[in-house]
């Protein structure tokens, strides 16, 4: 069974820095390309960022709004995607949601982390 | 960016009835474009993708039609565990952007 677990999430002050991770199973991590998606309280869906896998660079899409604070990376060899998250802003409170991208899309999606930014 | 406008924000409805949401985009995102079904306090679960291709495990209940700016997902029948929000996503252009939603429930 294809399986995403996210862990890491709490409560984190403003400025300060917190690493997500995203543990697969059930499938070979290194074939897919990875996504990240937020939720606010009560909000709609917002793209973090995606990950292609090796056969395609490897290379990283942010959205504006994380690009320069946030990274993705990730580790074949254990199949674990990370979301490292610094300078955090009370707006990055949300569910952090990992996925294997169907393309572009959020193809299977794991229950989520909840990160909340407060002092 | 494009920027996805899905209406109506709200569907009430009954069961066994059809329900049609619409998901309209700024610009052409020609046939990218995702369906996903969320309830409440769970992930979101994608429906259809490039605009018409059920998912793994769909119900054909379910379908996604249109292209360029104009998409609609329709759900023939509807059943009691159909009532949910729905969101729409493009993949055409980054960053990848999300229509504020469609809930759909009970009448």
């Amino acid at each position: 069974e294809v399986q995403l677990v996210e862990s890491g999430g709490g409560l984190v002050q403003p400025g300060r820095s917190l690493r997500l991770s995203c543990t697969a199973s059930g499938f070979t991590f290194g074939d897919y390309a990875m996504s990240w998606f937020r939720q606010a309280p009560g909000k709609g869906l917002e793209w973090v960022g995606f990950i292609r896998n090796k056969a395609y660079g490897g290379t990283i899409e942010y959205a504006a709004s994380v690009k320069g604070r946030f990274t993705i990376s990730r580790d074949d060899s254990k199949s674990i995607a990370y979301l490292q998250m610094n300078s955090l802003k009370t707006e990055d409170t949300a569910v952090y949601y990992c996925t294997r991208a169907l393309a572009g899309y959020g193809g299977v999606w794991g229950k989520g982390t909840t990160v909340t930014v407060s002092s | 960016e494009i920027v996805l406008t899905q209406s109506p924000a709200t569907l009430s409805l009954s069961p066994g009835e059809r329900a049609t949401l619409s998901c309209r985009a700024s610009q052409s995102v020609s046939s990218y474009l995702a369906w996903y079904q969320q309830k409440p306090g769970q992930a979101p679960r994608l429906l259809i993708y490039d605009a018409s291709n059920r998912a793994t495990g769909i119900p054909a209940r379910f379908s996604g039609s249109g292209s360029e700016t104009d998409f609609t997902l329709t759900i023939s029948s509807l059943e009691p565990e159909d009532f949910a929000v729905y969101y729409c996503q493009q993949r055409n252009n980054w960053p990848l952007t999300f229509g504020g939603g469609t809930k759909v429930e009970i009448k």
